[in-house]
């Protein structure tokens, strides 16, 4: 009940595709829904969250849609970058301050 | 604001040796936390603190790790005796509002 499931495991797109990357959750106390983004060599960094009152958060090119009915959310890349190759976690908690990761999407966007 | 402040950002050590992690999280933060990353198993959360104290040390792997926050500006991560499989890159994060902060990590290799 406390896993988030997270696919695809990669992904690689051409520069201005859209990639999609995908995450599940049992536990209906999970109140917070955030995405991190992470470089070679550097630490998780926080890129966009969402909480369940709302079904779509958008900053800049980087949108995540939430379906609380399906315990689903996703993160869409517009006009994705070389720059936006990474690895990206989603996450989730309750009012703990405790997350659970999902296990992590390796995008590569080809010039 | 500097971010979490992690040192050192690599330690080589051989095994047996007593190993020192140490953390500052962002003035304010109210959690914080210890991850251990590796390709195998992603990203593991260690143990966390609330207010300096331990909420939740479940993810620490053995007795052979134990984690310290004197005040809530600094925290420490030992590992005591360390062996090869303790080789991964460990990260310290903060947190208020669950907008967890990660710091650059550090990179240890047990030989």
């Amino acid at each position: 009940q406390q896993q988030v499931k997270q696919s695809p495991q990669s992904l690689i797109v051409q520069k201005g595709g859209i990639p999609i990357i995908n995450c599940a959750y049992e536990n209906t106390a999970f109140d917070y829904f955030p995405w991190y983004q992470q470089f070679p060599g550097k630490g998780p960094a926080l890129l966009i969250a969402i909480r369940p009152d709302v079904s779509e958060k958008k900053e800049g090119r980087f949108t995540i849609s939430f379906n609380k009915s399906a315990k689903q959310f996703s993160l869409h890349i517009m006009d994705s970058q070389p720059g936006d190759s990474a690895t990206y976690f989603c996450a989730a908690s309750k009012d703990t301050g405790k997350l659970i990761f999902g296990q992590g999407t390796t995008l590569q966007v080809k010039p | 604001d500097a971010g979490v402040i992690q040192s050192p950002r690599h330690e080589v050590t051989e095994m047996g040796q007593e190993v020192t992690l140490r953390c500052k999280p962002i003035s304010g933060h109210d959690y914080l936390f210890w991850y251990r990353q590796t390709m195998m198993r992603g990203l593991e959360l260690l143990i966390y603190f609330n207010n300096n104290v331990p909420i939740d040390d479940s993810g620490m792997p053995e007795d052979r790790f134990s984690a310290k926050m004197p005040n809530a500006s600094f925290s420490t991560l030992k590992i005591q005796p360390s062996e090869p499989r303790d080789s991964a890159v460990y990260f310290c994060a903060s947190s208020m509002n669950n907008e967890q902060f990660f710091g650059p990590g550090t990179r240890l290799t047990v030989l």
